[in-house]
């Protein structure tokens, strides 16, 4: 069985300030991607990043970089500098590689981040 | 502009109407996928259609009825719902299908169409 908790629920930032993300996972697969959306008020799913779990290596986009850690089953997404554009509801979510299970996306509950001007 | 286009935006119907959410794109994704999801939750799968056949249905109940008329389009046919049906409906498309190793795949969304059931 796969699972993600994102245990922040909410999390309110004023702007310009940093903030991370908190993404914990649990699978038996070896080989696995993890994906990061963004979900703005307006409702659609905004793909940020996926990652394989063969590459730890951080990753930076802008102001956003992603922390992949394998030993600890965590995948941690970090804002810099706030934007109140930033404001959505974020959502971590796991797919194995392969198998017959290979086209379920497992979600976290999602983090709703409010950045207040 | 999001790839996958999802009509209505918003639709407000009768437990007895009948009523038809569209999806379409146009980036030769041959995995289209039908997501429910209710307040405050995450979205929750439906429906996959993978090569314009259905190939996984989640126990999804019949007055739900999806279809894929080509590689492009993607319907969700709505009958007899109850008011706990209310919720945002989100489609979804991919590359390929949903084979043995489609886990790389990601998932372009739609905004979603907003469904109230009175």
């Amino acid at each position: 069985a796969q699972k993600v908790t994102q245990a922040q629920t909410e999390i309110s930032v004023v702007e310009k300030e940093d903030v991370t993300l908190d993404c914990v996972y649990e699978t038996r697969d070896t080989t696995y991607y993890l994906f990061w959306y963004k979900q703005p008020p307006s409702g659609e799913l905004v793909f940020l990043i996926r990652r394989n779990s063969f590459d730890e290596q951080n990753e930076i986009s802008g102001r956003y970089s992603w922390n992949f850690q394998k030993s600890t089953s965590s995948f941690n997404f970090t804002i810099t500098a706030s934007q109140v554009v930033d404001s959505a509801v974020y959502f971590c979510a796991l797919r194995p590689y392969s198998g017959a299970g290979s086209y379920q996306l497992t979600f976290g509950k999602g983090t709703k981040l409010s950045v207040i001007p | 502009d999001t790839e996958v286009t999802q009509t209505p935006k918003h639709l407000v119907m009768g437990m007895t109407n009948k009523k038809s959410l569209k999806c379409e794109q146009h980036m030769g994704h041959r995995a289209m996928y039908w997501y429910k999801q209710k307040a405050k939750k995450p979205p929750e799968l439906m429906f996959v259609y993978s090569y314009e056949k259905l190939s996984i249905n989640e126990s999804v109940p019949s007055r739900f009825s999806p279809e894929c008329p080509n590689s492009s389009l993607l319907n969700l046919h709505l009958h007899a719902l109850q008011p706990e049906d209310s919720a945002l409906y989100l489609c979804a498309s991919s590359h390929g299908g949903t084979g043995f190793s489609s886990g790389a795949n990601v998932l372009t969304f739609g905004a979603g169409s907003r469904l109230t059931v009175l």
